[in-house]
Order: structure tokens, then C-alpha cells, then sequence
């Protein structure tokens, strides 16, 4: 299987929550990133937490981590048409490990009104 | 804009030619990194350079052939490639591969078609 599995698509409507889920194989992980690819666009670090966390929020975002499940999900509050993107969830393990991060195949998330 | 710039952001070319992907970064990083993006496969790295040298080639076909002549510019240059080569090219730059969090920043990317 992939390292980092996400699927593929997620529709909602404008002003509910959205949740991204991922999982991860490597329990080794110590970073886990969540990027944004906006159309013709490349990708953009939206937020990332470190392993010895649970949760992070920054405004609209909530970041939370299972370690012992290794999933991560990233909730999405109020969203908003702008929000239409593809988001990928990415994990790296240094220092022991790989500093680059391993991307999963992305997920489409398409806020309808 | 993110300061890291791709050209050209679209590129057709025929099996037997050869072209070149340019990337530029404006942000003072000095590491480089190659990705391709195919539709609905995660993204794959190719190439990493960190202070000009190549630290990273993610068993990638001899027909890329990367080139960074400073920490500002990546080259890839194509030939022979494959239909299947077609895909989204993208360049990424961060301060320093190995560095605590290594944030990448990204181009746009080079729409790429192989006939």
C-alpha cells in the first residue's frame, strides 16, 4: 500500500464543515503537513503539526492527530467557495529519517452552494 | 505568487525532441527539488539539490536529466521521453533540505504532453 492514503474526493456545501482525513504508515513520522493546490496553481503548506501533538487550530483550521491510529484529519470550518481545492497530506521523519515529505495522492474538495 | 517561477508553464513535445523546464526562486533558498504530478497518483519526488549538489535521484528515467547551476535556478532537460511521461511538472524550493520543518514552496508547475 501507499505510505500516505487519502481519498480522493470530498463534496460540501458552502458554510459546513469539511473534515480531510489521511493515514499514515510510518509510525516513525514526526511531522504531518497539510498543503493546498489551488487550479493551475502549485502546492501550498497550510498548516503542519508535530508528532508529539494532538490537535492545532489556526483560524478556520483544525488540525488533529491520532498517533496511535496514525491519522490525521484536517476540519475545514464555515467553508467557502474559495476553499475549492485539492488538499494533500504529506508526513516526513527526521531526524532520524527523511527530511522530504511523502505526499499522498490528494484529496478534491468541491464546496457547492 | 509564491516566489518560485516555472517555464514554460505549458509544454507539447514529440518523442523524439529535446526541451528544457526552467525554475527560478526568488527566496533566497538553497534547496531545489523536482516533482511530477500525474492525476490521482501521489506525487512523486525526482530530485532534490541542496547548495547545488544532488542529494536525491528517486530512480528516475536517464531521459531527465536535472541541472542546477546555483541555488536560484533548476533545470530538467527532456529527450526521447514517453507518452506516459506526460504530467504536471512541479518545482519546489526550501531553505535548506534537512532543515526542522523544511517548508517547500512550489511553482506553478509545467503542464507537460507528450505526443
Amino acid at each position: 500500500g501507499e505510505d500516505v492514503e487519502q481519498s480522493l474526493f470530498l463534496s460540501v456545501r458552502e458554510g459546513d464543515s469539511s473534515v480531510i482525513n489521511c493515514t499514515y504508515t510510518d509510525s516513525s513520522s514526526t511531522y504531518l503537513y497539510w498543503y493546498k493546490q489551488e487550479p493551475g496553481a502549485g502546492l501550498q503548506l497550510l498548516t503542519y503539526i508535530f508528532s508529539n501533538m494532538d490537535m492545532k487550530q489556526d483560524q478556520r483550521l483544525t488540525v488533529l492527530l491520532n498517533k496511535k491510529d496514525k491519522h490525521l484529519s484536517l476540519r475545514i470550518a464555515d467553508t467557502q467557495t474559495g476553499d475549492s481545492a485539492i488538499y494533500f497530506c504529506a508526513q516526513a521523519n527526521p531526524p532520524g529519517g527523511s527530511y522530504i515529505p511523502t505526499f499522498g495522492r490528494g484529496t478534491s474538495l468541491i464546496v457547492h452552494p | 505568487e509564491t516566489g518560485v517561477t516555472q517555464t514554460p508553464r505549458h509544454l507539447v513535445m514529440g518523442m523524439t525532441n529535446k526541451k528544457s523546464l526552467k525554475c527560478e526562486q526568488h527566496l533566497g533558498h538553497n534547496a531545489m527539488y523536482w516533482y511530477k504530478q500525474s492525476a490521482k497518483k501521489p506525487l512523486e519526488l525526482m530530485f532534490v539539490y541542496n547548495f547545488k549538489e544532488q542529494t536525491e535521484n528517486n530512480s528516475v528515467p536517464s531521459r531527465f536529466s536535472p541541472e542546477c547551476p546555483n541555488s536560484s535556478h533548476l533545470f530538467l532537460h527532456l529527450h526521447t521521453l514517453q507518452p506516459e511521461d506526460s504530467a504536471l511538472y512541479l518545482c519546489a524550493s526550501s531553505q535548506e533540505a534537512g532543515g526542522p520543518i523544511n517548508e517547500q514552496y512550489f511553482g506553478p508547475g509545467t503542464r507537460l504532453t507528450v505526443t
